[in-house]
């Protein structure tokens, strides 16, 4: 069972335009919700992260939308540049139960994302 | 500061074979996990551990073995290799629950 899911699995969009990717949980009990960018060669890394109680976070040209009741958030970039171009993934976590949890993370399918010049 | 260093980088093996992936981090972190990355999987969890003498089991831990015997060193194991489990491997590190996951650079394995 796929607890969070991602979409599109990849995407192409020019220079300059805006990118979007979608993901859709199933577990009301997550409480944090990062997305990662992944260079070809390398590890994931943290670009940005985002709590339920704000509908909103923006970090320079990256957004995260969250919409609770519905259970989707989604990244946008904004005037996507050739450097954005990687692999993009979603992930829910559980931060704030009780004592043994481990906030292990559960991540999307992923999206490869192509910013063309 | 090395952050998280994953060795080898590339691994061919044949079918029964064993060997280990190594994970090294230098930042004292608690909270060590194994990943494997398969095309249109996204990243699942192997294994895990909490702190040194403390592993447990993650989504997809069967064919693997951890252990964890000093806060640094996190070793995957496969005692018997199989083809399904050719994928690329990533090992992670934060310092508690609610702080930053850091990933290492992978390794891709290829079993034959």
């Amino acid at each position: 069972q796929q607890q969070v899911k991602q979409s599109p699995q990849s995407l192409i969009v020019q220079k300059g335009g805006i990118s979007i990717i979608n993901c859709a949980y199933e577990n009301t009990a997550f409480d944090y919700f990062p997305w990662y960018q992944q260079f070809p060669g390398k590890g994931p890394a943290l670009l940005i992260a985002i709590r339920p109680d704000v509908s909103e976070k923006k970090e320079g040209r990256f957004t995260i939308s969250f919409n609770k009741s519905a259970k989707q958030f989604s990244l946008h970039i904004m005037d996507s540049q050739p450097g954005d171009s990687a692999t993009y993934f979603c992930a829910a976590s559980m931060l704030y139960l009780g004592s043994g949890n481990t906030g292990k993370l559960i991540f999307g399918q992923g999206t490869t994302l192509q910013v063309k010049p | 500061n090395a952050g998280v260093t994953q060795t080898p980088k590339f691994q061919v093996l044949k079918t029964g074979q064993s060997m280990t992936l190594q994970c090294a981090q230098d930042m004292n972190h608690e909270y060590m996990s194994w990943y494997r990355q398969d095309p249109g999987m996204g990243l699942r969890l192997i294994h895990y551990s909490v702190g040194a003498g403390i592993t447990d089991q993650g989504e997809v831990p069967n064919g693997y073995n951890v252990s964890r015997s000093t806060t640094e060193d996190f070793p995957l194991r496969l005692l018997s290799a199989a083809p399904s489990q050719t994928s690329v491997y990533f090992c992670a590190s934060k310092a508690g629950v609610r702080d930053t996951q850091y990933f290492g650079p992978g390794t891709r394995l290829t079993v034959l």
